[in-house]
């Protein structure tokens, strides 16, 4: 593995199932981010986790959970999957959110297609 | 209101030709702008970074310029090839490191 994987590459789901959407990084990075990107918006942040053992809420987190139990993978779940939650999501990491707004880069996993009905 | 805005949202150039994108935030206090390149179907991946004290930054064909005091950015792009075909997302960060998203803009490049 190099970089960060995201399973699966798409999905359609029906309205009232739980999913997990799963990530991966081998950087060894500490800083850990959920994304989802809607047609004509920006990246919109749904949790984070700054290091192994801690989550954070970030813009858009209801409806969604994430877990942080070693460096590597930081799982996203969908407990009820809603229509709206129809979306491309995004895993991303960094060496640390403690210098997140300085020079910290952000890379980026390639994506899961969600498709709610 | 997003707090930042790119312009234009989509736009279509001829191969070999060169292009210029915006981004105009106002997001405060500013830490540093970042210029990303969006392939379809992939993660955005990372062009440049400057922070308040850099107004211009090159990448190859990609040159990114940052005006701080009226919080502007650009991007141009010189002698495009087909290969510049995707989006271009400017996201800009905040002191106390929040991020804030462009929606991007689609660029086309035409044999």
């Amino acid at each position: 593995i190099a970089g960060i994987t995201q399973a699966p590459t798409s999905q359609i789901l029906a309205a009232g199932r739980r999913m997990t959407l799963r990530c991966t990084q081998d950087m060894r990075h500490n800083a850990m981010y959920w994304y989802r990107q809607d047609l004509g918006l920006g990246l919109r942040l749904i949790h984070y986790s700054n290091t192994a053992g801690t989550t954070g809420k970030g813009e858009v987190p209801d409806g969604y959970s994430v877990s942080r139990a070693n460096t590597d993978d930081f799982p996203l779940t969908l407990a009820s999957a809603v229509p709206s939650q129809t979306s491309v999501y995004f895993c991303a990491s960094s060496d640390s959110m403690a210098r997140m707004g300085s020079y910290n880069e952000q890379f980026f996993g390639p994506g899961t297609r969600l498709t709610v009905l | 209101k997003n707090q930042v805005e790119q312009s234009p949202q989509s736009l279509i150039i001829l191969e070999g030709k060169n292009c210029t994108l915006q981004c105009n935030y106002t997001v405060s206090p500013f830490s540093n702008l970042r210029w990303y390149k969006q392939d379809t179907g992939r993660g955005p991946v990372s062009l440049t970074i400057m922070t308040f004290s850099e107004n211009t930054k090159s990448n190859g064909r990609y040159t990114a310029t940052l005006d701080a005091d009226t919080k502007q950015s650009s991007l141009h792009i010189t002698a495009s090839q087909l290969s510049d075909s995707a989006s271009y997302i400017c996201v800009v960060s905040a002191s106390w490191g929040k991020l804030q998203f462009g929606a991007g803009t689609q660029v086309v490049v035409t044999p």
